[in-house]
């Protein structure tokens, strides 16, 4: 069975801390990889999409890195800022997705 | 990013009515859309995968005669929930796939569906 797990479910923090965000993933021949907002109510935003030939993408204070090999993959937010404040998911080609991580930053 | 447009936004229905909502891809062209369910605090749930021009394709477990999907052109797919009862209240998520190399996801703003 096709899972992927996030951890940590959830995660309240000061306003400035530098946050890894983590994605594991049972099928290792995955196509690509995106990671997602989600506000509350409201539909996915996506962040970052990764390749399976990329290690890595960056936007803004965000970077997702992938390793196929131990079916990880981690979203590093940089100088938290309330305005992260959402649950963030991850799924893969377009069928499987984690349960999230509900991120808070507190002023 | 690309633009997907999902309508209703939220609909309140009784018991035994159907309803459509509808998924847009506003400034691009999706040949496969998806249709998600999503129960609170609990991740997507994939119901099926929406061909323009073909018969949607169906996750196990998901009624097809219940939730009818048309993909009838590159720009908009529909879901039409019949004879809607109060456990399908739920938020339904569309996305559309982009037809480029990365085949990236582009998901609309959900619809939350009470029926009474």
């Amino acid at each position: 069975k096709q899972e992927v797990t996030q951890i940590p479910a959830a995660l309240s923090v000061p306003e400035g801390e530098n946050l890894v965000l983590n994605c594991s993933f049972t099928d290792s021949a995955i196509y690509n990889l995106q990671w997602f907002r989600q506000d509350p109510g409201k539909g996915l935003t996506s962040l970052l999409l990764i390749q399976s030939s990329q290690r890595e993408q960056t936007s803004g204070r965000l970077n997702a890195s992938l390793d196929k090999s131990s079916g990880r993959s981690t979203l590093y937010i940089a100088a938290s800022q309330p305005g992260d404040s959402a649950t963030y998911l991850c799924g893969y080609d377009k069928l499987i997705f984690g349960t999230g991580t509900r991120l808070q930053v507190f002023p | 990013g690309a633009v997907v447009s999902q309508h209703p936004s939220w609909v309140i229905c009784k018991s035994g009515t159907s309803v459509k909502i509808e998924c847009r891809s506003l400034d691009f062209q999706a040949t496969t859309m998806f249709w998600y369910r999503q129960f609170p605090k609990q991740s997507l749930m994939l119901m099926a995968t929406s061909n323009e021009g073909s018969k949607a394709t169906y996750e196990q477990g998901v009624e097809k005669d219940k939730f009818l999907i048309n993909h009838a052109s590159l720009t908009l797919s529909t879901l039409t929930v019949t004879s809607a009862h109060p456990e399908d209240s739920s938020f339904y998520i569309c996305s559309a796939q982009s037809t480029g190399p990365t085949g990236e996801l582009f998901f609309g703003e959900g619809s939350r569906l009470t029926v009474l």
